[in-house]
C-alpha cells in the first residue's frame, strides 16, 4: 500500500521567504508528527497530531514555524521568513493509535535550503 | 534528551550475525523500546519494538534483559544493504509521550 509521501522533495528559498511543506500520512493512521534532521542536531521532533486532540506544539525552534492538520489527514508545515538555520530535511511520520505498537511510518522528507 | 546510550559506530562481516547493543537504564515501566534504522539520505525505518519480551520479525529479533535496562538487536545475516544509523529509543506507544526522541545512534558498517 502506499506509504506517507511528501512534497516537495527539494525547495531552495532565499531567506526571508516563506515556505510550505506537505504530507500525506498513511490512510487511516491518526497521529501524524513532524521532525527535521540537520547536520549540527540530528533528528529533532517538531509537533504531533492526534485525532481532533489539540497538537503538541513543544518541539518547533520558533514562533516562525507553524503546522496544520485538515481533516485529520493531510498536513502542511509553514516556515515564515525563512533563516539559514532552517535548512533542514523536515520528515513526516504517520502511525495507528491505540495499538500496543503504535510505530510510526516515514516519509522521503524534504529537504530544504535556504539560501 | 534521549534515554538510551549506544556506542558510535561497529562493523560485520556479510553473511555473519550484528549484534547492536543499546543501554536505557532509566525506562519506566510504561515504556517500550523501538528500534529504528536510517540508510543515508531515506527517511528512518522501522524495525522491531518490544516491551519485555524478546521478540522477532523478519528483519531482526530483539533482546530485552530481565530488568529492562538494556537490549540487543540482533540481524542474523547482515547484507551490505543493512549499512545504516540503527537507532534504538525508548518511549511510550500513545499520548504526549509518544514522540521519538532521537539520539546519535550506532552506525553499523557491512563489509563485504
Amino acid at each position: 500500500g502506499a506509504g506517507v509521501s511528501q512534497s516537495p522533495s527539494n525547495k531552495v528559498t532565499e531567506k526571508g521567504k516563506d515556505v510550505e511543506l506537505r504530507c500525506d500520512p498513511i490512510s487511516g493512521h491518526t497521529a501524524l508528527y513532524w521532525y527535521r534532521q540537520s547536520l549540527g542536531q540530528g533528528l529533532e521532533f517538531l509537533i504531533y497530531f492526534q485525532g481532533n486532540s489539540a497538537p503538541d506544539k513543544s518541539g518547533l525552534p520558533s514562533d516562525r514555524f507553524s503546522a496544520e492538520r485538515t481533516g485529520g489527514s493531510v498536513s502542511t508545515l509553514t516556515i515564515q521568513r525563512t533563516q539559514q538555520e532552517d535548512s533542514a530535511v523536515y520528515l513526516c511520520a504517520s502511525s495507528l493509535v491505540g495499538t500496543s505498537g503504535s510505530e510510526q511510518y516515514f516519509g522521503p522528507g524534504t529537504r530544504l535550503t535556504v539560501t | 534528551d534521549a534515554k538510551t546510550t549506544q556506542p558510535p559506530s561497529m562493523d560485520c562481516a556479510e553473511g555473519r550475525a550484528a549484534n547492536l547493543p543499546c543501554n536505557h537504564s532509566t525506562i519506566s515501566g510504561n515504556e517500550y523500546v523501538y528500534w529504528y534504522r536510517q540508510i543515508h539520505s531515506q527517511g528512518p525505518q522501522y524495525i522491531i519494538h518490544g516491551l519485555k519480551n524478546n521478540e522477532t520479525n523478519e528483519m531482526a529479533s530483539l533482546i530485552i534483559t530481565e530488568d529492562r535496562k538494556s537490549s540487543t538487536l540482533i540481524l542474523p545475516h547482515a547484507t551490505l544493504r543493512d549499512t545504516a544509523v540503527y537507532y534504538c529509543i525508548v518511549r511510550e506507544p500513545t499520548g504526549a509521550n509518544s514522540k521519538l526522541t532521537f539520539g546519535k545512534g550506532i552506525t553499523l558498517s557491512v563489509r563485504p
